[in-house]
């Protein structure tokens, strides 16, 4: 298994002020996502976190509003910039250990409610 | 990616088993099944995946139907606990990059 470690574990944001996520894994992964839930909604996935690149982003999800750094093999972070009230959610991390193995293990989640 | 349909809830009586349908008719030769499951205020957690045969684990067991346009993940004695949003998800071998449908919700009663 992998520990994943999310912080915040919650916040409560003013709209146009930016927050960023931290993901801390216990051990070194190949593979880190960012996913979001929306209030009462499944997860859709905003982008793939590269080590050493920039991060590959799903359809509707763009560099400039959600930001991602993964600087080594066992860390990254998803800022949410310019925030509004629709960015109101769970903000998830995911990984795996390896390009063949199967599992994914998600964190906690970052609840994020704006104001 | 293929897409899978699953009852919106479900419901069942705690140490019964519970059998939950899903349906791929649209699956590729090469697309695993998957099964995760999240708890309330709690990341998903994985429950278990297959290709072709049926897969036993400690968690659970996964039937898979020949034509492979179905599976069932079957939760043998169910306990309060294993009330959860369970997700079938389909994806290649090696890409974990999972998209999730709108998944079951189970209730447990007691």
């Amino acid at each position: 298994s992998a520990v994943i470690s999310q912080k915040p574990s919650r916040d409560i944001c003013q709209r146009g002020t930016s927050l960023t996520i931290q993901c801390q894994v216990d051990s070194q992964v190949t593979m880190m996502f960012w996913y979001r839930q929306q209030p009462g909604q499944s997860l859709t996935l905003i982008a793939t976190a590269n080590q050493g690149s920039e991060a590959t982003y799903e359809s509707g999800f763009v560099i400039d509003k959600f930001p991602i750094s993964r600087p080594n093999l066992t860390f990254s972070t998803l800022t949410v910039s310019n925030m509004s009230p629709e960015d109101s959610s769970i903000y998830l991390c995911s990984v795996a250990r390896d390009p063949t193995n199967e599992k994914l293990f998600f964190g906690s989640g970052t609840q994020l409610s704006v104001l | 990616d293929a897409k899978t349909t699953q009852p919106n809830s479900m419901e069942s009586n705690e140490e019964e088993p519970v059998h939950l349908p899903c349906n791929h008719s649209t699956i590729s030769g090469t697309d695993y099944i998957h099964w995760y499951r999240q708890l309330p205020s709690q990341g998903p957690e994985y429950v278990i995946h297959g290709l072709t045969s049926n897969v036993n684990n400690r968690m659970a067991s996964l039937a898979i139907a020949e034509d492979r346009k179905s599976s069932t993940l079957i939760l043998h004695r169910a306990t309060l606990r294993d009330a959860a949003v369970y997700y079938c998800i389909l994806s290649i071998q090696g890409a974990q990059k999972l998209v999730f449908g709108q998944g079951t919700r189970l209730t447990i009663n007691p």
